[in-house]
């Protein structure tokens, strides 16, 4: 069974570090390319890049480009997503999900993670 | 970038009835060369993730049940549920993912009426 299993939820400072990771298993985690999503409280979803886990070839929402840093360890089929200095508008739910097909670059998420949360409180 | 709009913004409809959402890109998302709309529609209830309904504008995905379909191409595109049951009730996303950033519309909820 294909799978991402998030880690767990966190509560931050604004101004502190963060990295959240998405581990794959069930399939070839190289071959996909896999990204993240984020929902704001009460807000709709947000697309915010992808990775492709065997090159670590990335594309990014000008939204978030600079804002945070999607990465990826082939070794233990796991991508991250991170943040060097939060703000409280980072407060989100952020899922990871996969693309449905073997190495396309446009596709659909076909498999999500549950969602980490993420809180940025002062 | 490709903004999508989706409406109505919430809808409510009787058990058994039919519900329609649309959603309109910005830009034409049909590919020329492989004539194919590079849309999907999500549905996400509370405290799940959202879960891929169809790709390609109208490709249902897996376990997906026939009363939803989606049709459209180009800019304008739709998502039908043909005799709303209890558990359809979510907020619906159509994506598309012609190029980056890969948008989604601002949601539809869909309630029981």
């Amino acid at each position: 069974e294909v799978q991402l299993v998030q880690s767990g939820a966190e509560v931050k400072k604004p101004g502190e570090s963060l990295k959240i990771s998405c581990k794959a298993s069930g399939y070839t985690f190289s071959t996909y390319w896999i990204g993240w999503v984020r929902q704001m409280p009460g807000k709709g979803l947000e697309w915010m890049a992808i990775i492709f886990p065997s090159d670590s070839e990335t594309r990014y929402s000008p939204s978030f480009q600079g804002q945070v840093t999607i990465s990826a360890d082939k070794s233990i089929n796991t991508a991250y997503l991170q943040w060097s200095s939060l703000k409280a508008s980072d407060t989100a739910v952020y899922y990871c999900a996969r693309h449905g097909t073997l190495g396309a670059t446009k596709d659909a998420f076909d498999v999500w993670g549950r969602g980490t949360v993420v809180t940025v409180s002062s | 970038d490709i903004v999508m709009t989706q409406s109505p913004d919430s809808l409510a409809v009787s058990l058994g009835e039919r519900a329609t959402i649309n959603c309109k890109s910005s830009q034409n998302i049909l590919y020329s060369s492989n004539n194919k709309n590079y849309l999907a529609w999500y549905q996400h209830k509370p405290g799940q993730p959202p879960k891929l309904l169809f790709s390609w504008a109208s490709t249902r995905a897996s376990g997906v049940p026939d009363r939803f379909r989606a049709t459209g191409s180009g800019t304008d595109f739709s998502l039908t549920i043909d005799s709303l049951q209890a558990e359809d009730v979510a907020v619906y996303y159509c994506q598309h993912y012609y190029n980056t950033p890969r948008a989604f519309g601002q949601g539809t909820k869909v309630e029981i009426k």
